[in-house]
């Protein structure tokens, strides 16, 4: 069992569309986040949901909107798609969302903006 | 704010040969301190943590010790495999509840 899913792997589209990506944790945990890897694979946080609460919400785009319906699902809309969105999305997870609290990473999703 | 500064890569080694990956932070308070791994087309593996001073977190032959005095986290393996060419991360877990990440730094090693 995968303990942190993301689907789609690969999404190609054009500019202006909309897309979501989906997130699924298996693993009990409390707190799931987004983060964006560049194509210099520089990790920045963007989104973080604790049971369902929106806690961290980084300097991102408002093009760019989380949704949680349960504490096991993350998923993330994206409106009008930009050449700059090109990157891939990692979902994660822990325990909590205090120190020392390890995270789960999915395997993620690139995301490529034609 | 915290941040994590990682030496630039590529690191470039020999099979067998003796490596260290640089991890020096800025954070208020006492952090929790991590190395994680990603492998080609794979999301980031957590290798080793750390949660307080003069801890060693260790895992696979990689080793890392939390040096307050210095603000470092180094990574080190006395005899690196092919297999362990990856890029590796270092990042804290502060008073700011999230994972702050350093740039990574790629390892590749050679037969």
């Amino acid at each position: 069992d995968t303990a942190v899913s993301q689907t789609p792997k690969y999404l190609v589209t054009q500019m202006g569309n909309d897309k979501s990506i989906k997130c699924e944790q298996n693993l009990g945990h409390d707190t799931m986040y987004w983060y964006k890897q560049d194509s210099k694979k520089f990790l920045k946080i963007m989104f973080s949901y604790n049971n369902k609460e929106l806690i961290i919400n980084e300097t991102v785009p408002n093009r760019f909107s989380p949704k949680s319906p349960d504490k096991a699902h993350l998923n993330l809309h994206i409106n009008s798609l930009e050449l700059g969105d090109s990157a891939v999305y990692f979902c994660a997870s822990s325990q909590s969302p205090g120190q020392g609290a390890g995270y789960t990473f999915g395997s993620g999703t690139r995301l490529t903006v034609v | 704010g915290d941040s994590v500064t990682q030496m630039e890569g590529p690191v470039t080694l020999s099979e067998e040969a003796f490596l260290t990956i640089n991890c020096t932070y800025t954070a208020t308070g006492y952090p929790s301190l991590f190395w994680y791994v990603q492998y080609p087309g794979e999301g980031l593996q957590l290798l080793l943590k750390a949660t307080k001073a003069d801890d060693k977190g260790s895992n696979k032959g990689f080793e890392a010790t939390y040096r307050k005095e210095t603000t470092s986290f180094h990574l080190e393996k006395g005899s690196v495999q092919v297999s362990d060419s990856a890029v590796y991360f270092c990042a804290l877990s502060g008073t700011a509840s999230k994972l702050t990440f350093g740039t990574g730094t790629r390892l590749q090693v050679t037969l």
